[in-house]
């Protein structure tokens, strides 16, 4: 089992591009979610999804948008990057049962010139 | 939402020490999670501990949420115990599920 996959590792991209961060999970979890880290602080949750078809806003939703159309994925969008989303994103499952625990995904460092 | 708070910042230990890390957070949780990222980048979950005393190996948490405050205790430690260790506790009353992580305390161990 892999776990949780993050595509690309590294990502550089020029201020109003746009591109794709993939998630996928094969550990059949109906939760997952995206978070942003940036240096000396921690994670910020950006989306959530409670199951296939379903999304709600975290924290700083402003600039990303998401889709989860199987139970799977979930990939994150950003439209026309800028330098502010310059961050590390990880995206995350949790069990489903009494002990909620998150699971990581390696992450995606992610630079906006 | 609720504010969540780590101390200290920064820690460094011998090899061998103990170290008490402590989280306090703002409102009534029902949930809350101690994370370790190790110095690669990955992140590994620790413990869920919305309440009581938990211990696994070398490691073991205590949540008093009466008191809005968790610890989180490393004993004997080993230079594979350094990176940045994370509570996180509900964005806000009313879900479980969608956490927020506080910024966490770098812990250093030297031979």
């Amino acid at each position: 089992n892999a776990g949780v996959t993050q595509t690309p590792k590294f990502q550089v991209l020029k201020t109003g591009q746009s591109m794709t961060l993939q998630c996928a999970q094969d550990m059949n979890h109906n939760s997952m979610y995206w978070y942003r880290q940036d240096p000396g602080m921690g994670l910020r949750l950006i989306y959530y999804s409670a199951s296939e078809g379903t999304t709600d806003k975290g924290e700083v939703p402003n600039g990303y948008n998401v889709s989860r159309l199987n139970k799977r994925e979930f990939s994150l969008r950003l439209e026309s990057a800028a330098p502010s989303q310059t961050s590390v994103y990880f995206c995350a499952t949790r069990t489903p049962n009494l002990v909620p625990a998150l699971y990581f995904g390696p992450g995606t460092r992610l630079t906006v010139t | 939402g609720i504010q969540v708070e780590q101390s200290p910042p920064d820690l460094i230990l011998q090899e061998g020490a103990n170290s008490t890390l402590r989280c306090n957070f703002s409102d009534s949780v029902n949930n809350l999670q101690w994370f370790h990222q190790n110095p690669w980048g990955q992140l590994i979950n620790l413990f869920y501990i919305p309440s009581g005393t938990k211990q696994n190996g070398r490691l073991s948490a205590t949540t008093v949420a009466t008191e809005r405050y968790s610890l989180l205790y490393i004993s004997s430690s080993q230079t594979t115990d350094s990176g940045v260790y994370f509570c996180a506790v509900p964005i806000n009353t009313g879900t479980a599920s969608k956490l927020t992580f506080g910024t966490g305390t770098r812990l250093q161990v030297t031979l």
